[in-house]
């Protein structure tokens, strides 16, 4: 059972382009979210998706950025006019359910961008 | 105040030693903790869940959660020098989305 899968590993966009993440969940998981870890921060939430629903996008920047998890195909994480402050690690989990309860969430390898 | 509050250390301690790892909540409603471990570079691994007041244990890793004091805490038996990363402590948000809130994380040092 392959795990979370994410691509590209890294990604060096110029400011001013788009960036396009993408995460395959594991199979059988429905349930994906995004997080964000700056360089020496903490994982920050940005969005919860289901298939074809974002359920709490509460953590996402106001502009630029957006998601989608399509009935058919992998998450994408947008990033539009990229800017240095964007630079990041971009991570991906996914889990069965939602990850209250007793629910575990698994993360993919990650995108690390560049914005040069 | 911080959702979810670890000491950032480094923490080191010798080979073989017992390494504690501590993390405190905000929101009394949390029902999901877990422990995750980052390598630098690498993508957090999940390495513990707890969900019921008291100790559990895997192997050499012992999760421990008081909610009354809104505590959580991370035993690693016997370390090892594999055993240097970052551990991270993940609390659920609740509500409808039950999105993960994080710590900074801890560093832990073994060393040899």
């Amino acid at each position: 059972n392959a795990g979370v899968m994410q691509n590209p590993r890294h990604l060096v966009r110029r400011r001013g382009q788009e960036a396009r993440l993408r995460c395959s969940p594991m199979k059988g998981h429905s349930h994906v979210y995004w997080y964000r870890q700056l360089p020496e921060e903490g994982l920050k939430f940005m969005v919860y998706l289901q298939k074809e629903n974002i359920i709490d996008e509460s953590g996402m920047p106001k502009e630029r950025f957006s998601a989608e998890f399509p009935k058919e195909g992998p998450s994408i994480l947008r990033i539009q006019q990229v800017v240095r402050g964007d630079s990041a690690a971009y991570f991906c989990a996914s889990s069965p359910l939602p990850t209250g309860g007793h629910t575990e969430a698994f993360f993919g390898q990650g995108t690390r961008l560049t914005v040069v | 105040q911080k959702e979810v509050e670890q000491n950032s250390g480094p923490l080191s301690v010798p080979e073989g030693a017992i390494a504690s790892l501590n993390c405190t909540y905000s929101d009394r409603g949390s029902q999901s903790f877990f422990w995750y471990r980052q390598y630098s570079g690498k993508s957090p691994e999940l390495i513990m869940s707890i969900y019921s007041n008291g100790d559990k244990e895997d192997g050499r890793f012992t999760a421990q959660l008081n909610k009354a004091s809104q505590y959580v805490s991370l035993l690693i038996r016997d370390s090892q020098p594999s055993d240097s990363a970052t551990y991270l402590c993940a609390v659920n948000g609740g509500g409808a989305t039950n999105k993960l809130i994080f710590g900074t994380g801890t560093l832990l040092a073994v060393q040899p």
